[in-house]
């Protein structure tokens, strides 16, 4: 079964510092991947996804993203952080087998961001 | 374009009542899902549905009926509410046949006393 591991619960950054959000899936096949955000009261917005071809991806808000099969990550980077990015950010993994498979989504990572 | 549509977006229920959560989606998805978010549980599936006319549970499903009888619409019921099951729902949708990303509604917290 798919699953998804984000170890850090809560982050907390100054505004200008850079940031990576750690991402640990459990998946046989080739995984899609996705980050999310959700500010507070909102629902989930995609920041980027990955399906195959280039391991760096870019996204909405200058954030980016990593795959690596090996360690199975995806972190998602951001060079200077912005107080506006706080916020929630959920990873998910589909099946990229079977499109009918619900996503599955990690627990979720609070990010703050102070001056 | 108004994407996922929840209704309401704020509920207060009495331990025992009922309620009928809408999700509306008019993007002619075929998925749709239902998720309950708790403070350090994540997103969690309860119901969803690959097409019109069909269901399937998700991670946590008793205590709720789903249906989807028309495709841009998802139902979510709670038959009788219990404190459990104050939470906040998110209704998302997607297109079949693939992975794609999924669509998220702004959600509805729900309280049950």
């Amino acid at each position: 079964a798919q699953s998804v591991t984000q170890p850090d619960i809560h982050i907390t950054v100054s505004e200008g510092a850079s940031l990576e959000l750690r991402c640990n899936y459990s998946y046989g096949a080739t995984p899609y991947l996705f980050w999310y955000v959700q500010s507070p009261g909102q629902g989930l917005q995609l920041l980027l996804k990955y399906f195959s071809g280039d391991t760096l991806v870019q996204g909405i808000k200058g954030f980016e993203a990593e795959f690596k099969r090996s360690q199975s990550s995806f972190n998602l980077r951001k060079p200077s952080v912005h107080w506006s990015d706080a916020a929630e950010y959920f990873c998910a993994v589909g099946n990229g087998n079977s499109g009918n498979t619900p996503l599955v989504f990690g627990k979720g990572t609070r990010l703050s961001v102070i001056a | 374009n108004a994407g996922v549509t929840q209704t309401p977006k704020f509920r207060v229920l009495k331990t025992g009542q009922s309620m009928t959560l809408l999700c509306a989606q008019d993007m002619n998805h075929e998925y749709m899902y239902w998720y309950r978010q708790d403070p350090g549980m994540g997103l969690r599936l309860i119901h969803y549905s690959v097409g019109e006319g069909t269901t399937a549970k998700g991670e946590v499903p008793d205590g709720y009926n789903v249906s989807r009888l028309k495709k841009q619409n998802f139902l979510l019921g709670l038959e009788s509410a219990a404190p459990s099951q104050t939470s906040v729902y998110f209704c998302a949708s997607r297109t079949g046949g693939k992975v794609t990303e999924a669509f998220f509604g702004q959600g509805t917290r729900l309280t049950v006393v």
